[in-house]
């Protein structure tokens, strides 16, 4: 039983205009919620996370928003750039406790 | 910046080897992972520590082991590898006094078992 959701398993986007990676959760106890960018044999790499207690965090490029009601995260990031073409894993955690659950992951392409 | 390493990136054994993925990390983290990873699948827990002495099974059964006899170090064996243990196993590690539970990784090894 997944806790942790990513439905589009690809996304395709020209460079420059606005990505939007969703995810969705079942759980009401994740307190934190992470995005991870991974690259081909590579390790995920964080990219920016936000608290339950929150609605949106930004960090340059990247925004994270939450919908607690509606379970529901996305991820925006403007302008894409090329070097954004990656899989991108929704993560998720209570009390930061015992590692991170995570969804299988959305491979954004951008395009030039 | 992350200071976790594995090794070996790349191996290709063929079944009933014995096999030890390694991870290091150099940020005295007393919490590490290992994860399993499949392409287009998420990432499944298969081994955690606390700290020294301390190992715990993840969410996903598996049949490796791990020890951890340093804080540093925390390697990954498989006793007689098979086939179905062919896959990408990634080692993290995290910082317990931080609540957001994120996760340093390292680049991760990738096992293919003939």
């Amino acid at each position: 039983d997944q806790q942790v959701k990513q439905n589009s398993p690809s996304l395709s986007v020209q460079e420059g205009r606005i990505s939007i990676l969703n995810c969705d959760y079942t759980n009401s106890m994740f307190d934190y919620f992470l995005w991870y960018k991974k690259y081909p044999a590579e390790g995920p790499t964080f990219l920016i996370s936000i608290s339950s207690i929150k609605d949106k965090n930004e960090d340059g490029r990247f925004t994270v928003f939450l919908n607690k009601s509606a379970k529901h995260l996305s991820l925006h990031i403007v302008p894409s750039q090329p070097g954004d073409s990656a899989v991108y894993f929704c993560a998720a955690t209570q009390g930061g406790a015992d590692g991170l659950t995570f969804g299988k992951g959305t491979h954004l392409i951008i395009q030039p | 910046e992350a200071d976790i390493y594995q090794t070996p990136r790349y191996l290709v054994i063929g079944t009933g080897k014995k096999i030890t993925l390694e991870c290091s990390q150099t940020m005295g983290h007393d919490k590490m992972y290992w994860y399993q990873q499949d392409p287009g699948m998420e990432l499944h827990l298969i081994h955690y520590s606390y700290g020294v002495n301390s190992t715990e099974k993840g969410d996903l059964s598996s049949e490796s082991t791990v020890s951890r006899i340093r804080t540093e170090h925390f390697p990954l064996t498989l006793e007689s590898a098979r086939p179905s243990h062919t896959s990408q196993y990634l080692c993290a590690s995290s910082d317990p006094s931080v609540d957001t539970g994120e996760l340093f990784f390292g680049e991760g090894s990738r096992l293919t078992v003939l």
